[in-house]
């Protein structure tokens, strides 16, 4: 079964540019989650979505959002983009998820670079 | 607010050299708490959920254990393969505030070298 794949992989923008990043998941997996990996302050949640829906979201600032289509792929972009949103930005998906824990599993993340 | 608290920062062992890493939470409500294994460059890698105190779960060279408090990470007899950094989070909290989301300590980034 193949994994969680994100694209794209790298990505160089300027400030105040915007960028979009796609993420599909697991097939059957019908929640994707979002983080930031900096190494200052760890991985962060984003947000999450199922069934298309925005469930749950971190404490990131409006210019982060994001979406989720009828097969589960989701995108979230981030727009006039700052030098601190440098970082790896990891896509996660899990089966069913709902207040028991369920198990997410992560792409291999873009690393967004913000000159 | 859920905190993840993960010791030590770094770990340097010798190849075969048992050790333990730990992760202290605070958090209310846990619903469950999973460690993973990050490469550079590369995303989290999942190894285990535990779900309750006195859960024991294990992998090859690894061992995980949980209780009201931590959980530890133990390696037996590491290999210089298993050099990585190490990641514990949990899911945590009551109605939607916990949909999808994992709140992650900052790691123990262990080296083994042969």
């Amino acid at each position: 079964k193949a994994g969680v794949t994100q694209t794209p992989r790298y990505l160089i923008k300027t400030r105040g540019q915007q960028v979009t990043l796609s993420c599909s998941p697991i097939s059957g997996h019908r929640s994707v989650s979002w983080y930031q990996q900096t190494p200052g302050q760890g991985l962060q949640f984003l947000f999450e979505y199922f069934s298309e829906t925005q469930r749950n979201k971190g404490n990131f600032p409006g210019r982060f959002s994001g979406r989720q289509f009828s097969n589960s792929r989701s995108e979230m972009n981030v727009s006039t983009l700052e030098l601190g949103d440098s970082a790896l930005y990891l896509c996660a998906s899990s089966a069913q998820p709902g207040l028991a824990g369920e198990t997410q599993y992560f792409g291999p993340g873009t690393r967004l670079l913000v000159l | 607010e859920d905190q993840v608290t993960q010791s030590p920062e770094a770990l340097r062992l010798q190849e075969g050299e048992s050790s333990s890493l730990n992760c202290s939470y605070t958090v209310s409500g846990l619903r469950g708490l999973f460690w993973y294994r990050q490469d550079p460059g590369k995303g989290p890698e999942f190894l285990f959920t535990l779900y309750s105190a006195g859960e024991e779960k294990e992998k090859e060279r690894l061992k995980a254990t949980l209780t009201k408090k931590e959980s530890f990470l133990h390696i037996t007899a590491p290999k210089p393969e298993d050099s990585a950094t190490y990641l514990c989070a949990v899911q945590a909290g009551t109605g939607g505030t916990s949909y999808g989301k994992l709140t992650f300590g900052q790691g123990t980034i262990l080296t083994v070298h042969p």
